[in-house]
């Protein structure tokens, strides 16, 4: 999972598997945001769960948040090539705002056909 | 529709040399503006943050500096580069709480 010290990770999987990628946070968050990023681009975010939220879904997208265990995790269904990209978590550090957003080391995923 | 411009897109330069990156929102008034750094494979670093014109908060020390001029205008600056310094530097934007929208970025190579 990513966070703390840990370099990028790596995840390889074929076109059609499922995927989960975790985070654990160190701190009370209100929200986490899941972001991902293309090469040699902008980060974009894909879902966004708040901590009165369990789960969340958004097309092949799903993202849990455990307050209790400080966890979320995001999971692809069947996924495709254009998955590809590296995904990174991130928190507010439970300030309620964005002004000290705290990213994770990120998860680079690789889907081949 | 909003638009987040950067600027320059890549910048090669020495050591010691002087440094400025500049970034523009259209479309959003008195938007949260950030810069977020980013080493080559690594996660993103924020470092600096700005909630109104003319104020600006640091979150790490980094020699480097942030201004905010205009509300739709974010600068980076520093008087002296390090090889440290290079990475991807990314400007974003937020109206309060919610997610933040970044540009396409500015690429960095200290020499």
């Amino acid at each position: 999972s990513q966070w703390g010290e840990e370099n990028l990770q790596a995840l390889s999987i074929q076109e059609g598997e499922d995927v989960t990628m975790n985070c654990s946070y160190k701190t009370y968050t209100t929200v986490v945001h899941w972001y991902r990023q293309d090469s040699g681009r902008g980060p974009a975010l894909i879902i966004l769960i708040r901590s009165n939220e369990r789960e969340k879904r958004s097309g092949r997208l799903r993202a849990t948040l455990d307050t209790s265990s400080q966890s979320s995790s995001l999971s692809i269904t069947a996924a495709q090539c254009e998955d590809t990209a590296v995904y990174f978590c991130a928190t507010d550090w439970g300030g309620g705002s964005n002004y000290k957003l705290t990213f994770g080391k990120g998860t680079l995923l690789t889907v081949t056909p | 529709a909003q638009t987040i411009h950067q600027w320059p897109v890549a910048e090669i330069k020495a050591v010691g040399s002087p440094l400025s990156l500049g970034c523009t929102i259209k479309g959003k008034s008195s938007p949260n503006l950030y810069w977020y750094w980013q080493a080559t494979g690594g996660t993103l670093q924020q470092l600096f943050y700005s909630i109104t014109v003319g104020q600006v908060e640091s979150v790490v020390q980094l020699n480097l500096s942030a201004s905010r001029p205009k509300d739709d205008q974010f600068i980076l600056s520093t008087e002296k580069l390090l090889l440290s310094h290079s990475g991807f530097y990314l400007c974003a934007w937020s109206l309060g709480t919610g997610q933040l929208y970044f540009g396409e970025g500015s690429k960095l190579t200290v020499l």
